[in-house]
């Protein structure tokens, strides 16, 4: 098993412009969860999926979408990027009670 | 709402020194309790967990006793070694799906 899996590793924005993050986990989990990671904050839930064709906002939501079309796939979509979205995004899914990250995209926005 | 606290950092040791990582939680219904590890440029992984009062967690070493009286659940271990620097997050789930984490705590080992 490859786990969960997420591209790119790193990224450099301009502001406003948009792009996808990749995440995809094989262990047929159902619920699949995205965090942004900031200094002193730990993690926080963007948006989160308890199986294909439902998703749902977590407790950051604003400038970000998602689709969970598959069991499989769960990408991240930045609108229009700024500067404030400059941060560690993880992906996770989850069996019982605990959760299996991704190795993380470190997004900068300038 | 749901919450976990956990002691600021960074935390600085020396070789085979005592650890402990503060965490305490406030939570409504009876929580599953987390620690989770972050080594650099890596995800979160689990560490151990504890599923109901007075239950011990253990894993590498590390210890949590999921105190309910004084919704505690601190981390320990006896002797760190530099391998153990790392982000540490304590982290509550209350049923759902949901898990909570506090901010992490960085603990740097000094040879």
């Amino acid at each position: 098993n490859a786990g969960v899996t997420q591209t790119p590793k790193f990224q450099v924005l301009k502001t406003g412009q948009s792009m996808t993050l990749q995440c995809a986990q094989d262990m047929n989990h159902e619920y699949m969860s995205w965090y942004r990671q900031d200094p002193g904050m730990g993690l926080r839930l963007i948006h989160y999926s308890v199986g294909a064709g439902i998703t749902d906002q977590g407790e950051v939501p604003n400038g970000y979408n998602v689709s969970r079309s598959t069991t499989e796939d769960f990408p991240l979509r930045l609108l229009s990027a700024a500067p404030s979205q400059t941060s560690v995004y993880f992906c996770a899914s989850t069996a019982g009670d605990e959760q299996y990250f991704g190795p993380g995209t470190r997004l900068t926005v300038t | 709402g749901d919450s976990v606290t956990q002691m600021e950092g960074p935390v600085t040791l020396s070789e085979e020194a005592f650890l402990t990582i503060n965490c305490t939680y406030t939570a409504t219904g009876y929580p599953s309790l987390f620690w989770y590890v972050q080594y650099p440029g890596e995800g979160l992984q689990l560490l151990l967990k504890a599923t109901k009062a007075d239950d011990k967690g253990s894993n590498k070493g590390f210890e949590a006793t999921y105190r309910k009286e004084t919704t505690s659940f601190h981390l320990e271990k006896g002797s760190v070694q530099v391998s153990d620097s790392a982000v540490y997050f304590c982290a509550l789930k209350t049923g759902g799906f949901k898990t909570i984490f506090g901010a992490g705590t960085r603990l740097f080992v000094k040879a």
